[in-house]
């Protein structure tokens, strides 16, 4: 089968820097995408990796390491809108996407 | 970015009735949507792929007579939820390919009395 495993729920402080693991078993894998929900709201994305490495993107960066089925969304200089459910996806055959667990973020003042 | 937008927003309707999603991308043109189902503080679930002028390809598990999925042209697809049941509330996604990228339409939410 196809699983994306994320951390349920992390709570950090504004200013803080906090990182969301996603560890994933796929078949025809072809890169990781990053997305934010807040509560009610549709997905919107965030950030890619398809090759190995860091990616940035503002006060996003997202690693990804296809040997170790493993990447990793990091977050700098939190502030109280980033509040939300945070999703990998993984992209497979057939363009299409299997998303992970969903990650929880509470950022308190 | 591309803008996808789905019609209706929130629906309530009663147990074994239709109700009719759409899906659409409103500045380009899409020969793939997904369809997505999304229980409350759950993930995304791929329900079906729509293709342009073919039949949908439906994920294991997920009833094609029962979610009718219609992609008629390049800018629409359609969901209908067919003899709805309360256990079919949930937040229904749509989304739309444009190149490599996915764009997501805002959701719509079905209450099933």
């Amino acid at each position: 089968g196809q699983s994306l495993e994320q951390p349920s729920e992390v709570t950090a402080v504004e200013g803080a820097i906090v990182q969301i693991n996603c560890t994933y078993q796929t078949s025809g894998f072809y890169g990781l995408s990053w997305y934010q929900q807040h509560d009610g709201g549709a997905p919107t994305f965030l950030s890619y990796n398809g090759l190995d490495g860091l990616e940035e993107t503002g006060r996003f960066s997202s690693f990804l390491s296809r040997s170790d089925s493993y990447g990793y969304l990091l977050l700098q200089e939190l502030q109280m809108k980033d509040s939300a459910s945070y999703f990998c996806a993984a992209g497979t055959g057939f363009q299409k996407l299997v998303f992970g667990t969903g990650t929880r973020l509470l950022v308190s003042p | 970015g591309a803008v996808v937008s789905q019609h209706p927003s929130w629906v309530i309707c009663k147990s074994g009735t239709s109700v009719k999603i759409e899906c659409r991308s409103l500045d380009f043109q899409a020969t793939t949507m997904f369809w997505y189902r999304q229980f409350p503080k759950q993930s995304l679930m791929l329900m079906a792929t729509s293709n342009e002028g073919s039949k949908a390809t439906y994920e294991q598990g997920v009833e094609k007579d029962k979610f009718l999925i219609n992609h008629a042209s390049l800018t629409l697809s359609t969901l209908t939820v067919t003899s709805a049941h309360p256990e079919d509330s949930s937040f229904y996604i749509c989304s739309a390919k444009a190149g490599d990228e996915q764009f997501f339409g805002p959701g719509t939410r079905l209450t099933v009395l």
